[in-house]
């Protein structure tokens, strides 16, 4: 079994609808992250925590929410799905590092999201 | 923030060729990874490597952080090579905590 877990993997949605991605993970890591992978830009940060109690806005935060409902569990929402975030996302753990970053993160195999 | 960029951002090889793919950042880092998308979108880590050179079979990496560049070599390529291979960094000045990827290579291997 993948040691971080994305469900669903694949999913259409209708413009307006809420939906809720979700990963858990099995490494015990304190640090998890949502990325969206867009054709030719890479990935990029939506939301990322520390730890249960904190949230952080990344760089493209707009249209989504999450919740870390316990150590092992980070869920990505969209409250009104819009067609420009028919995306591939994902979610990543890590743990802090002795310098405090981080160290080396590991990645869930992804949802594709489309939005018609 | 800080920048990547990968190159080439293209590469067709025949099978049994060998490449080196290289990856540019704009600032000091204490993270850098290289990772393959293989065709179903997973990305597999391929390397953690802030400084040094590491082996694994037949890909091996060189970051020099000094110099602010990391190579990613593979050898005898194998059509399952293919896919798009991304470099990520972690800004050791910053306070984000995130990794910022390049916009990746995508390496065609033909038999």
């Amino acid at each position: 079994d993948a040691d971080v877990t994305q469900t669903p993997r694949n999913r259409i949605t209708k413009t307006g609808k809420r939906i809720m991605l979700e990963c858990s993970q099995t490494k015990g890591h304190d640090r998890m992250y949502w990325y969206r992978q867009d054709p030719g830009l890479g990935l990029r940060l939506i939301y990322y925590s520390f730890d249960v109690k904190d949230i952080n806005k990344g760089e493209i935060s707009d249209g989504y929410s999450v919740s870390r409902q316990a150590q092992a569990k980070f869920s990505l929402s969209l409250e009104s799905a819009i067609p420009n975030q028919t995306a591939l996302y994902f979610c990543a753990t890590s743990i802090k590092s002795v310098s405090g970053g981080d160290t080396e993160a590991f990645f869930g195999q992804g949802t594709r999201l489309t939005v018609v | 923030g800080i920048q990547v960029e990968q190159s080439p951002p293209d590469l067709i090889l025949q099978e049994g060729a060998n490449s080196t793919l290289r990856c540019n950042f704009s600032d000091s880092v204490n993270n850098l990874q290289w990772f393959h998308q293989n065709p179903w979108g997973q990305l597999i880590n391929l390397f953690y490597i802030p400084s040094g050179t590491k082996q694994n079979g037949r890909l091996s990496a060189t970051t020099v952080a000094t110099e602010r560049y990391s190579l990613l070599y593979i050898s005898s390529s194998q059509t399952t090579d293919s896919g798009v291979y991304f470099c990520a960094v972690e800004n050791s000045g910053g306070s984000n905590y995130k990794l910022t990827f390049g916009k990746g290579t995508l390496l065609t291997v033909n038999p």
